[in-house]
């Protein structure tokens, strides 16, 4: 149980072209999800919290103009990367919380690498 | 404030041997305590985590970390290296807000 998918594995893109990701808690309802970003060979870098009906909270630094973030069910959260340009090539992967009695646990996707031409 | 370091963007052990990959945190409240495994253009794999009681931890592929207070570490080590075992290892941290802080990673090499 606790399988987090994501959509699409991979897509390249043009420059200034937006590209939407989809975030999906296959069985289990998460009010809570994140989006990370990881450059090669370097570490996750937290990009924001989804929260589900209601805005995304960013991350210092992170533009959410550029990174729209929408979390419109208990099971679905999107990142769409606006007029993207080649410096938004990432590997950016989403999680999300499952709510325990004693902790929540995060489980995450297998990641969307974007490449923008 | 919380953060990771792990320390060794490397370390190379040889098939059957100890592997030790460091972590200290700092945190100003009792912290949730992770490793992740990562494989190439994959996800992150929970190996193991810590949240309150016992402080030494059994993951999965015979791994383990043990939670020392007194020096703000949480060491991962596994007895016997596999080949299977190269990956990307990351220490992670959070508190109540569900947020979790990352370390830079650690690639494990293992040499046959």
């Amino acid at each position: 149980g606790a399988v987090v998918s994501q959509h699409p594995s991979r897509v390249i893109c043009k420059s200034g072209t937006s590209v939407k990701i989809e975030c999906r808690s296959l069985d289990f309802q998460a009010t809570t999800m994140f989006w990370y970003r990881q450059f090669p060979k370097q570490s996750l870098m937290l990009m924001a919290t989804s929260n589900e009906g209601s805005k995304a909270t960013y991350e210092q630094g992170v533009e959410k103009d550029k990174f729209l973030i929408n979390h419109a069910s208990l099971t679905l959260s999107t990142l769409t990367v606006t007029s993207a340009h080649p410096e938004d090539s990432s590997f950016y992967i989403c999680s999300a919380n499952l709510y325990r009695p004693s902790y929540n646990e995060q489980f995450f996707g297998p990641g969307t690498r974007l490449t923008v031409l | 404030a919380q953060s990771v370091t792990q320390l060794g963007s490397h370390v190379s052990v040889s098939e059957g041997a100890l592997v030790l990959l460091r972590c200290n945190y700092s945190s100003s409240v009792p912290p949730y305590l992770f490793w992740y495994v990562q494989y190439p253009n994959q996800g992150l794999q929970l190996l193991l985590k810590y949240t309150t009681g016992a402080t030494l931890v059994k993951g999965i592929n015979g791994f383990e970390a043990e939670f020392k207070k007194s020096e703000t570490s949480f060491h991962l080590t596994k007895p016997s290296a596999h080949m299977s075992d190269a990956a990307e290892y990351f220490c992670a941290v959070s508190q109540r807000d569900d947020k979790i802080i990352f370390g830079k990673g650690t690639r494990l090499h293992i040499l046959p």
